[in-house]
């Protein structure tokens, strides 16, 4: 069965704090997906990656950075946490199949982050 | 640039009545289209998805949904409403050029009244 895993389900840091937040997946997938989601606003991607040590900036980057240093894991930074990062963060995979693309992604059970 | 409007950001629907979500894409190249529903305090799953075979698309839990070209749509219907259906519904595009960045509506979220 498909899994994805985030290190945590609910976090609550500080104005200026160093955050990690960590994602596995376990099905072999060569991309990767970090997503913000706010109320009214849908998911937001921040940064994904397409292989090992490979990173692209999404639509709203600013404020993180990621890691991706074995295929199973895409980890999230928040280099100094601001109260507007508070929100729902959601991690996805998804396989490369050449020739048919459009790849279901699958979700991990997302980790709420409250910056206070 | 693709972009995906869902219309009405709540629904709500008795049990037993017909489930209706409407999506609109934009995309300059045949997408690929998808709806996944999230659960209270979950990821989100696949519900069902278009990748160009039939234009009438059949999901998980009874729900299906049909691409129509001329109208740049792909609703989600339902013919009859339980309460488990009361989620959180994002329709999606991608596209076919490598990558599968994937574009997500803003959500419908749907309530079922018994």
């Amino acid at each position: 069965d498909v899994k994805v895993t985030q290190s945590s389900r609910y976090l609550v840091k500080r104005t200026g704090e160093k955050v990690f937040l960590e994602c596995v997946q376990d099905m072999d997938h060569e991309n990767m997906f970090w997503y913000r989601q706010d109320p009214g606003l849908g998911l937001r991607l921040i940064y994904f990656s397409y292989d090992v040590k490979m990173k692209e900036k999404g639509d709203i980057p600013e404020g993180y950075s990621v890691s991706r240093e074995k295929k199973e894991r895409f980890s999230l930074i928040l280099e100094s946490a601001s109260t507007n990062q508070t929100s729902m963060y959601l991690c996805a995979s998804s396989g490369n199949r050449p020739g048919t693309g459009g790849e279901t992604q699958y979700f991990g059970p997302g980790t709420r982050l409250l910056v206070l | 640039a693709q972009s995906v409007t869902q219309l009405g950001s709540h629904v709500s629907v008795s049990e037993g009545a017909l489930v209706l979500l409407r999506c609109n894409y934009s995309s300059s190249v045949p997408p690929y289209l998808f709806w996944y529903v999230q659960y209270p305090n979950q990821g989100l799953q696949l519900l069902l998805k278009y990748t160009s075979a039939a234009t009438l698309v059949k999901g998980i839990n009874g729900f299906e949904a049909e691409f129509k070209k001329s109208e740049t749509s792909f609703h989600l219907t339902k013919p009859s409403a339980h309460m488990s259906d009361a989620a959180e519904y994002f329709c999606a595009v991608s596209d076919r050029t490598g990558g599968f960045k994937t574009i997500f509506g803003a959500g419908t979220r749907l309530f079922v009244k018994a």
